[in-house]
């Protein structure tokens, strides 16, 4: 059975920086690529980032450019988020997520960016 | 960047009923969609991938259809437990869109 366990959200500054971690399990992990969704409360789904199975392409939304980055360990089985520089409009479950076609999904972990 | 809109944004709907939800894409992406269920509260689901393939466990009241720019999620014949808001995906190209939700909700 596919598992994605999101971890690592919480109460953040503005400014500040925060790193969600993603546990896979259940599938060969760096055979895949893997996804980061978010979705601010009341609102819809926002895809944000995309890395390939050896890190070698990864893909960004134009608004975390260059705030946000993308990477994995597959020894680990696992994906991750660094975000610096938070901003309000930040604030988000974000959900890590498996393939670029997105195909499972993790159960979310909550970013509030706020003073 | 690829836009898509979905329609209608919300619907009422009584159980028994056929429910029709669309997303158009700005351009052409093949079949490169997929559909997605979400309750409140919980990550979402896939229910179609590849525009029309039903995904593993999903009831076969669901369909999808279409090919390059439109596109159709049909639930044949409502249930209680459908109630709830759905998306669709372009996985075409990047960055990946998603439709603005349809919320369905009990008439």
């Amino acid at each position: 059975e596919v598992q994605l366990v999101e971890s690592g959200g919480g109460l953040v500054q503005p400014g500040g920086s925060l790193r969600l971690s993603c546990a896979a399990s259940g599938f060969t992990f760096s055979s895949y690529w893997m996804t980061w969704v978010r979705q601010a409360p009341g609102k819809g789904l926002e895809w944000v980032a995309t890395i390939k199975e050896d890190e070698s392409e990864k893909y960004y939304v134009d608004s975390v450019k260059g705030r946000f980055t993308i990477s994995r360990d597959n020894a680990k089985n696992s994906l991750y988020l660094k975000m610096n520089s938070l901003r309000a409009e930040d604030t988000a479950v974000y959900y890590c997520a498996r393939q670029t076609t997105v195909d499972y999904w993790g159960q979310g972990t909550l970013v509030t960016v706020s003073s | 960047d690829i836009q898509m809109t979905q329609s209608p944004s919300s619907l009422s709907a009584s159980v028994g009923d056929r429910v029709t939800i669309t997303c158009r894409a700005s351009q052409g992406i093949r079949n490169d969609l997929g559909w997605y269920q979400q309750k409140p509260g919980k990550a979402p689901q896939r229910l179609i991938y590849a525009a029309s393939s039903l995904q593993s466990g999903v009831p076969s009241r669901f369909s999808g259809s279409g090919s390059g720019t439109e596109f159709t999620l049909t639930i044949s014949s409502l249930q209680p437990e459908d109630f709830a808001t759905y998306y669709c995906l372009q996985h075409n190209s990047y960055p990946r869109t998603f439709g603005q939700g349809t919320k369905v909700e009990i008439k």
